[in-house]
């Protein structure tokens, strides 16, 4: 089976312009995690998903983020008018079931760079 | 809050030598403890997690690391490196008591095996 999967791989844009960074979880699993990891941290929680809704965002920075899955598989990350302090690798994570115990697999992030 | 510190960004060390990478964590709940590891160009996977029970748990690959609450760490250990074990090594913690499972990351520590 596949693992997660996160498109594109890498995406560079102007400052203020709109992006959509793409997560497709592991097939089956009902939980969906958006991480943030900038330059020389560890990942930060940015955004948890429990079926269709989202469950806790309340690790969005502001409200130039936003988060669907309305299908409750596939994941969009939207930011709008970026700022070059947005620049970082974003991590999406899935887990069978939600709960602190249970292990999350990581896709490979997308690198964004906003020039 | 829940925090989590490495203290060491980058640990360089021979092949063979024994290694530890220190993990400390604060939180006023109980929590699960777990260890991440990047290996160069890869995303993270799970290497090994404390969840309940002996504080001691193993990885497949010779890793250990040992749940301590007094002290609040849990760091992670190998008697003997290889030069494959080369990679970023992530200490997350995530609540007990409901939360849904956002992990907490400390910053991360470079491991660097030399022959």
């Amino acid at each position: 089976g596949a693992g997660v999967s996160q498109t594109p791989s890498n995406k560079v844009t102007e400052k203020g312009k709109y992006v959509e960074l793409r997560c497709d979880p592991i097939s089956g699993h009902t939980a969906l995690y958006w991480y943030r990891q900038s330059l020389g941290q560890g990942p930060e929680f940015l955004i948890y998903f429990q079926g269709t809704g989202a469950a806790d965002d309340s690790g969005l920075p502001n409200d130039r983020f936003f988060a669907v899955r309305p299908e409750g598989s596939v994941s969009t990350l939207k930011i709008q008018r970026t700022e070059r302090g947005d620049s970082a690798v974003y991590l999406c994570a899935s887990s069978l079931i939600w709960g602190p115990y249970n292990e999350q697999f990581f896709g490979p992030g997308t690198r964004l760079t906003v020039l | 809050a829940q925090s989590v510190t490495q203290l060491d960004s980058q640990v360089p060390v021979f092949e063979e030598a024994p290694v530890e990478l220190r993990c400390n964590y604060s939180s006023s709940v109980s929590v699960y403890l777990f260890w991440y590891v990047q290996y160069p160009n890869q995303g993270l996977q799970l290497l090994l997690k404390y969840l309940s029970g002996s504080t001691l748990v193993e990885s497949i690959n010779g890793f250990e690391a040992e749940f301590n609450k007094s002290q609040t760490s849990f760091h992670l250990r190998k008697p003997s490196v290889h030069i494959s074990d080369t990679a970023e090594y992530f200490c997350a913690v995530t609540e007990g008591g409901g939360s849904q499972g956002n992990l907490i990351f400390g910053k991360g520590t470079k491991l660097s095996v030399k022959p």
